[in-house]
């Protein structure tokens, strides 16, 4: 049972445009919600995060927004570069019990941007 | 400033060979330290997860285990690999309170023929 949804396995956006990413979710408990960036044969690294009682975050060009009522996440970027081309996946925590914050990972999107 | 390392970066083995992949964390005391393996069509599946010292817990059964013989040391091993456990295998690392972001290394490929 994936807990965290990713249904886009490939996103494609011309340079200077809109990049959104969706994410969905099906756990209610999940309190904090991370996107991350991939690049080929790297590990992954952080990107920007929100918690549960927000519903949107903001970091530069890139901005998360949470639905809490529709259990739905989506990254967007503006404007998207060439250099944001990489897999973007989103992951959701589920408060520090037991698990001690273990990350569930979505599958991923791999985004190409295109000049 | 804290840093993950984990080598080797790329490792090719027989069917039924041994394996250990070793990651190491600078900078920080009593970390919360992470496996993970990234495989085609699947994202990145949690392994393993250590909160101390000789404390490891497995998120799925598999042929892998793990060990913390120090406190910013993980290693993740097999004693017989199969062609399944190819993949690309990260290594996570998390403050032990009061932060919710982890930091990944830099993973390790692994080919299993």
């Amino acid at each position: 049972d994936q807990q965290v949804k990713q249904n886009s396995p490939s996103l494609s956006v011309q340079e200077g445009r809109i990049s959104i990413l969706n994410c969905d979710y099906t756990n209610s408990m999940f309190d904090y919600f991370l996107w991350y960036k991939k690049y080929p044969a790297e590990g992954p690294t952080f990107l920007i995060s929100i918690s549960s009682i927000k519903d949107k975050n903001e970091d530069g060009r890139f901005t998360v927004f949470l639905n809490k009522s529709a259990k739905h996440l989506s990254l967007h970027i503006v404007p998207s570069q060439p250099g944001d081309s990489a897999v973007y996946f989103c992951a959701a925590r589920k408060g520090w019990g037991g698990s001690q914050g273990n990350l569930i990972f979505g599958k991923g999107t791999k985004l190409s941007v295109k000049p | 400033s804290q840093t993950i390392h984990q080598w080797p970066a790329t490792l090719v083995q027989p069917v039924g060979s041994p394996l250990s992949l070793e990651c190491t964390v600078e900078g920080t005391s009593n970390p919360n330290l992470y496996w993970y393996r990234q495989a085609a069509g699947r994202g990145l599946q949690l392994l393993f997860y250590s909160v101390g010292i000789g404390q490891i817990s497995s998120e799925v059964p598999q042929n892998l285990s793990a060990s913390r013989p120090q406190d910013r040391q993980f290693i993740l091993s097999s004693k017989k690999l199969l062609l399944s456990d190819s993949g690309f295998y990260l290594c996570a690392w998390r403050p032990g309170q009061g932060v919710n972001t982890i930091y990944f290394g830099e993973g390790s490929w692994l080919t299993v023929v």
